[in-house]
């Protein structure tokens, strides 16, 4: 049974980054047929998408966050990772990291996201 | 950018009747491209449909989503107290994807 959990400090200090990790658990994050996305919820707003990765590194970022944000992959320990630089109040949230699917046999970032992190409370303060 | 208009925001339903929430999106796209997400309060959001109406694994059949262009539609046909939630739909057919803001599905 594929898992999924965030990992990272919880508190970060305005202009500072953010850090989290992903750990992957019973499937490889070398498959082939998925993506890899990170996804953030506000307290009691919506969800956003932040942007995705192959375990070949190929990325893809929202716009709205790309000059501030960096995925990577490290295969060799079934991890993915977020960097979130420059931070203030507004990037506080609930940030998830997922699976992503595309309903076919193969990958491709146009996917839906089909098995999702416990997601990590991430806060910006001072 | 694609955006995302859910209605209505809240849904009062009584258990054992119908619910239809609405997706409408601001510019026309496949149906193959559309995805529907439950969340209960402190939890992450679980898959229901994709494809506008492919159930995900393990979706009770009283789940169904349709809709193409840019009106789509998630029903539940005989609601079950677990349903009661938020819900969200998700466009992934161009960058940036993106979600609805929701509509919460409460006990009439």
């Amino acid at each position: 049974q594929l898992q999924l959990q965030e990992s990272g400090p919880g508190l970060v200090k305005p202009s500072e980054t953010l850090s989290l990790t992903c750990t992957v658990s019973g499937g490889s994050i070398s498959s082939s047929s998925h993506y890899w996305g990170w996804i953030r919820q506000p307290p009691g707003k919506g969800l956003e998408w932040i942007g995705s990765i192959f375990y070949s590194g190929s990325t893809y970022y929202n716009p709205s966050l790309k000059s501030r944000v960096t995925i990577s992959v490290d295969t060799s320990k079934n991890q993915f990772s977020l960097r979130l630089s420059s931070v203030t109040a507004a990037d506080t949230a609930v940030y998830y990291c997922a699976r992503a699917s595309s309903g076919f046999h193969w990958a491709t970032p146009d996917a839906f996201f089909d098995n999702w992190g416990q997601g990590t409370l991430a806060a910006v303060s001072s | 950018e694609t955006v995302l208009t859910q209605s209505p925001g809240i849904l009062s339903v009584s258990p054992g009747e119908r619910a239809t929430l609405s997706c409408r999106a601001s510019q026309s796209f496949s149906s193959s491209y559309l995805a529907w997400y439950q969340q209960k309060p402190g939890q992450a959001p679980r898959l229901l449909i994709y494809g506008a109406s492919s159930r995900a694994t393990g979706i009770p059949d009283r789940f169904s989503g349709s809709g193409s262009g840019t009106e789509f539609t998630l029903t539940i046909s005989r609601l079950e107290p677990e349903d009661f939630a938020v819900y969200y739909c998700q466009q992934y057919v161009r960058l940036p994807y993106s979600f609805g803001q929701g509509t919460k599905l409460e006990i009439k």
